[in-house]
């Protein structure tokens, strides 16, 4: 299985912060690298597909960049509703897909 | 809009079976342009991968689960489910159906979850 490392696994912060998450995967997965937002008690929501690309309807102070084994999550101005875990998944073999452990946003 | 609704038993008692469905409406689950996934998170943990199934039927499991679990789709009824058999406290979990697009194999549009519990 392809393993996927998070970190850091939380970070406390302040709105209007500059926020980066990285993630590394065991082997290269070129570009099948996908960020999610998890608040509690809900489901996880899409935020970047394929490293970099925003999905539909996100803000644009989101963004991905990354390739190979390499990859990051930027949020350029934290806002209030972004405290949240964020999960990095590949979905470049499966089975199985695989997800980083998480990385919890707490507020300062 | 699509959206995504988990159905099934809360409680399951030990070594029993898992049942689950998910329901598609919006659109309809015979679009070639994506697979439909079983997702789970025991609670206060990370997100694990079940499997997933396209509309011609074939299916792909998680190998850690894969002698335990069965994906089946419903084309008729607008439906895949999950089924895992002799289930332990250790399934316990809340568990998300979502709809996989085949491009990049994001997992776009997802369930609100629904809390199953293994015990006697």
């Amino acid at each position: 299985d392809i393993q996927m490392t998070q970190s850091p696994s939380s970070l406390s912060t302040s709105v209007g912060d500059r926020v980066t998450i990285t993630c590394r995967a065991s082997q290269s997965i070129s570009s099948y690298l996908n960020w999610y937002q998890q608040k509690p008690g809900k489901a996880p929501k899409l935020l970047i597909y394929a490293a970099s690309s925003l999905q539909s309807g996100v803000p644009s102070r989101f963004s991905g960049s990354g390739s190979g084994t390499d990859f990051t999550l930027t949020i350029s101005s934290l806002q209030p509703e972004d405290f949240a875990t964020y999960y990095c998944q590949q979905s470049y073999s499966t089975p199985p897909y695989t997800f980083g452990q998480g990385t919890k946003l707490e507020i300062k | 809009q699509v959206q995504l609704q988990e159905s099934g038993p809360g409680l399951v008692k030990p070594s029993q079976t898992l049942s689950l469905t998910c329901s598609v409406s919006g659109g309809s689950i015979s679009s070639g342009s994506f697979y439909w996934n079983w997702i789970r998170q025991p609670a206060g943990k990370g997100l694990e991968w079940i499997g997933r199934i396209y509309t011609s039927g074939s299916t792909n499991y998680n190998p850690s689960l894969k002698s335990r679990v069965t994906i089946s789709v419903d084309t008729s009824k607008n439906q895949f489910s999950l089924k895992l058999s002799s289930v332990t406290a250790a399934d316990t979990a809340v568990y998300y159906c979502a709809r996989e697009k085949v491009l990049w194999f994001d997992m776009d549009v997802w369930g609100k979850g629904t809390t199953v519990t293994v015990s006697s």
